[in-house]
């Protein structure tokens, strides 16, 4: 079965860190780029960065550049964020998702066709 | 980054009526564009990529259209299943940013 989990959400102080976890399994994770997206309470859904197979390119979404990090451990399955400097609106779902990319009349797209079941993080 | 919009922000309609949800991105993405349902409680699920491309699994009740700037997702009949908050999600470039939601409600 393919699928994702997440892990490592807890209660952290502002200005706190932490370490989110995401194994997947059922799939060749080092064949796909990797994503975190996360939703604040009541909110709606925020990219926030995704990862190229071999971790060589990262992309951030302006409001964690400096104090977040994705990585991943192919060897492991395993996708990371180190989230630092944490401040009260960092509180959300984070959720990890598999990055589809796909062919449709010989242009390239991207899609998250997996998701995990989301892991919370509150900051207070 | 570019700003996405949708609209409504929400809608009730019935069982079999026909329903269209428009997100509209602050420039050209061409055809980048996905679209996502979210259960309460659940995980985003895809449904359509590349602005018309249904995913596997998905129903064929779904359909994308679009380019440009303006694009539409319609459920040609609603089901009490689809009682959820569909975002669109715009993946030209980066930071990708997500439309702020349409929430469909199933009388």
């Amino acid at each position: 079965e393919v699928q994702l989990v997440e892990s490592g959400g807890i209660l952290v102080q502002p200005g706190g860190s932490l370490r989110l976890s995401c194994v997947a399994s059922g799939f060749p994770f080092s064949n796909f780029w990797m994503t975190w997206v996360r939703q604040a309470p009541g909110k709606g859904l925020e990219w926030v960065a995704n990862i190229k197979q071999d971790g060589s390119v990262k992309y951030y979404v302006d409001s964690v550049k400096g104090r977040f990090t994705i990585s991943r451990d192919n060897a492991k399955n395993s996708l990371y964020l180190q989230m630092n400097s944490l401040r009260a609106e960092d509180t959300a779902v984070y959720y990890c998702a598999r990055d589809l990319t796909i062919e449709v009349s010989g242009s390239w797209f991207d899609a998250c066709d997996i998701w995990g079941q989301g892991t919370t993080v509150t900051v207070s | 980054a570019i700003q996405m919009t949708q609209s409504p922000s929400s809608l009730s309609a019935s069982v079999g009526d026909r329903v269209t949800i428009t997100c509209r991105a602050s420039e050209d993405i061409r055809n980048d564009l996905g679209w996502y349902q979210q259960k309460p409680g659940k995980a985003p699920k895809l449904l359509i990529y590349a602005a018309s491309s249904l995913q596997s699994g998905v129903p064929s009740r779904f359909s994308g259209s679009g380019s440009g700037t303006d694009f539409t997702l319609t459920i040609s009949s609603l089901q009490p299943e689809d009682s959820a908050t569909y975002y669109c999600l715009q993946d030209y470039n980066y930071p990708r940013t997500f439309g702020p939601g349409t929430k469909v409600d199933v009388k």
